[in-house]
């Protein structure tokens, strides 16, 4: 079975932009969570969507916004961006209490 | 809310030597518990869970046991090799019941180096 994919794997931008990620989670999966890691703040959780809908949000600002679609694959927003936001961005797929992660976006904003 | 607390790190051990990583959490309820790894450059591979007090996770010769009376979460193991040497998270899940989702709350990170 397929793990769970994202893209892009990396990204630069520029403060100000807005990125969109994304996430296929494993087939089957309809629970996707996405993470913020950075060395300051460690893991921290951002929101989870599940058949389309957000369940679960975490304490970051609105800029950062999510969908899922109905095939379970989920997209990730971040607008206005900010240096602080540079990170690496983790989706996890679940269908249980079990989560599953993929291999990450880094976002470098400069 | 929620929390857990890891040994702070970095750890360095030669290979064959014996591990343990501290971890203890606070929880309102009955949380779900996991060690997860991350190898340079990738996401979080799941190493092992336990969900109920009592029970012994474990995999690739890692081993943790939820202790509820001391709430805690020990990552051990035998004889580490230099293929362990990552980053190893401790987190909790408990669920929402108002939301009927989860989350996944997270320790600080060990890294782990293993010198041949």
């Amino acid at each position: 079975k397929a793990g769970v994919t994202q893209t892009p794997r990396y990204l630069i931008k520029t403060r100000g932009q807005q990125v969109t990620l994304s996430c296929s989670p494993i087939s089957g999966h309809r629970s996707v969570s996405w993470y913020q890691q950075t060395p300051g703040q460690g893991l921290q959780f951002l929101f989870e969507y599940f058949s389309e809908t957000q369940r679960n949000k975490g304490n970051f600002p609105g800029r950062f916004s999510g969908r899922q679609f109905s095939n379970s694959r989920s997209e990730m927003n971040v607008s206005t961006l900010e240096l602080g936001d540079s990170a690496l961005y983790l989706c996890a797929s679940s269908n249980s209490y079990e989560q599953y992660f993929g291999p990450g976006t880094r976002l470098t904003v400069t | 809310g929620d929390s857990v607390t890891q040994m702070e790190g970095p750890v360095t051990l030669s290979e064959e030597a014996c591990l343990t990583i501290n971890c203890t959490y606070t929880a309102t309820g009955y949380p779900s518990l996991f060690w997860y790894v991350q190898y340079p450059g990738e996401g979080l591979q799941l190493l092992l869970k336990a969900t109920k007090a009592d029970d012994k996770g474990s995999n690739k010769g890692f081993e943790a046991t939820y202790r509820k009376e001391t709430t805690s979460f020990h990552l051990e193991k035998g004889s580490v090799q230099v293929s362990d040497s990552a980053v190893y998270f401790c987190a909790l899940s408990e669920p929402l019941w108002e939301t009927s989702g989860s989350r996944l709350t997270f320790g600080e990170g060990t890294q782990l180096t293993v010198n041949p």
